[in-house]
C-alpha cells in the first residue's frame, strides 16, 4: 500500500525558513516524480513543486520560485521542501503528492496524496 | 496560461440523484483532465485520470467524459457520503506543471 507522510509544517514569522518531509513508502520511490500541493484552508490546490523520478530536473511555481527548494533522498525515500523567505501568503496546508509511472507534458496527474502539513506564517 | 473554470460553484442535490459537474479549460492544450474529491479535512483523492478512466478503488458511479476544453464528471446515483468537493485538474508545460479548477461544492438539498 503507498502511504505518504507529510511533516515539517508550524508556525513560523515572515521572512522565516522552513522545511517539509514526506517520507514514502509502499512502492519504488526512486522510480516515480513527486510533487508538492497547496491548500489555503477553506481554498482551493495549488501547485507547488515537483522533482523528477532521479531529483535531476525541478520545477517550481512563480509564487515560489527562488524561495523554495524541492529535494530527494532516493536512498532515504524520502522528499523535502525547503521554504525560505517565508510571506504571509505562504499559509497553507502543504501535501505531497506521487505521479504515476507514465507521465507526458499534457497528460499527468497525481494518483497518491500525504495527509498534509499545515505551515502558518504570522507574526 | 491556461484555466479551469468549474460549474456551478455549488451544486444541490438529493441522495440518489444525478450529478453533472462541469470543467472548462480556456485553452485546448492538454488533452485530458483528471477528476479529485476531498473530504473536510482530507486530502484529496484521485476519482479520475485520463478524462474518463477510474482510479483504483473508486465505484462504478463516478464516469468522466469529454474532450478539447469541455470535461464532465458525472456520478449517477448520488450516495452521503458523495456530498463534498471536486475539482478538476491539468497537465501542463508552463507557466506550471498542474493547473486545478476552483472546486464544485454538492451539497445535500
Amino acid at each position: 500500500e503507498v502511504q505518504l507522510l507529510d511533516s515539517g509544517g508550524g508556525l513560523v514569522q515572515p521572512g522565516g525558513s522552513l522545511r517539509l518531509s514526506c517520507a514514502a513508502s509502499g512502492f519504488t520511490f526512486r522510480s516515480y516524480a513527486m510533487s508538492w500541493v497547496r491548500q489555503v484552508p477553506g481554498k482551493g490546490l495549488e501547485w507547488v513543486s515537483t522533482i523528477r523520478a532521479d531529483g535531476g530536473l525541478t520545477y517550481y511555481a512563480d509564487s515560489v520560485k527562488g524561495r523554495f527548494t524541492i529535494s530527494r533522498d532516493n536512498s532515504q525515500s524520502t522528499m523535502y521542501l525547503q521554504m525560505n523567505s517565508l510571506r504571509v501568503e505562504d499559509t497553507a496546508v502543504y501535501y505531497c503528492a506521487k505521479e504515476p509511472i507514465y507521465c507526458t507534458t499534457t497528460t499527468c496527474y497525481l494518483d497518491n496524496w500525504g495527509q498534509g502539513t499545515l505551515v502558518t506564517v504570522s507574526s | 496560461e491556461i484555466v479551469l473554470t468549474q460549474s456551478p460553484a455549488t451544486l444541490s442535490l438529493s441522495p440518489g440523484e444525478r450529478a453533472t459537474l462541469s470543467c472548462r479549460a480556456s485553452q485546448s492544450v492538454s488533452t485530458s483532465v483528471a477528476w479529485y474529491q476531498q473530504s473536510p479535512g482530507r486530502a484529496p483523492r484521485l476519482l479520475i485520470y485520463d478524462t474518463s478512466n477510474r482510479a483504483t478503488g473508486i465505484p462504478a458511479r463516478f464516469s468522466g467524459s469529454g474532450s478539447g476544453t469541455d470535461f464532465t464528471l458525472t456520478i449517477s446515483s448520488l450516495e452521503p457520503e458523495d456530498f463534498v468537493v471536486y475539482y478538476c485538474q491539468q497537465r501542463n508545460n508552463w507557466p506550471r506543471l498542474y493547473t486545478f479548477g476552483q472546486g464544485t461544492k454538492l451539497e445535500i438539498k
